[in-house]
């Protein structure tokens, strides 16, 4: 089964912090995805990338950074957290032309 | 632009009451339609992916179809263990490109 493991199921930081967000995947997947999730707005791309060390903005990258120093690992960054970055990031990952498949997602509030 | 839209937002069922959630997309070629199932708190769950008009996929009490402009999910004699938020994404035959997700239909099954 393909594992997608996010560091953290529940995070609190405060305003003007850097937070760092992470994710491994045990599956060798090419792609890896990052999204937020907020009631009303569905599941929306902030980061993906294809390879190590590259990557691509999805539609809101706005705020956010990402690495990808190995295959298995992408992080995602909050240079300095805003509240309204107070969401369900969810990560994801897939081979080359196949389904994606997500982590259970770190829920994560800014105050 | 590629766009998903699915209907009912919110869809309530009594045991045992077969219903159908609707998914239509527009898109630049598709490659690819794929349901998630996404239980309160979790990651999204891959069910099927459907690639070609006519194509239709089954697991227990989910059957899903596709044509052209849309997919259907049929929900056979369902249970309360079947309550989820299902999720619609279409990816495009362009490239290796992120899935365009909608923004899912809240299922309830009541016993």
């Amino acid at each position: 089964d393909v594992k997608v493991t996010q560091s953290s199921r529940y995070l609190v930081k405060r305003t003007g912090e850097k937070v760092f967000l992470e994710c491994v995947q045990d599956m060798d997947h090419e792609n890896m995805f990052w999204y937020r999730q907020d009631p009303g707005l569905g599941l929306r791309l902030i980061y993906f990338s294809y390879d190590v060390k590259m990557k691509e903005k999805g539609d809101i990258p706005e705020g956010y950074s990402v690495s990808r120093e190995k295959k298995e690992r992408f992080s995602l960054i909050l240079e300095s957290a805003s509240t309204n970055q107070t969401s369900m990031y969810l990560c994801a990952s897939s081979k080359l032309l196949q389904p994606q498949h997500f982590g259970d997602g770190t829920r994560l509030s800014i105050l | 632009e590629d766009q998903v839209t699915q209907s009912p937002e919110a869809l309530r069922l009594q045991e045992g009451e077969s219903s159908s959630l609707n998914c239509s997309y527009t898109v630049s070629g598709l490659r690819g339609l794929f349901w998630y199932r996404q239980d309160p708190g979790k990651g999204p769950e891959f069910l099927f992916t459907l690639y070609s008009a006519g194509e239709e996929k089954e697991k227990e009490r989910l059957k899903a179809t596709l044509t052209k402009k849309e997919s259907f999910l049929h929900i056979t004699a369902p249970k309360p263990e079947d309550s989820a938020t299902y999720l619609c994404a279409v990816q495009a035959r362009s490239g290796n490109t992120p899935l365009v997700f909608g923004k899912g239909t809240r299922l309830s099954v009541i016993a």
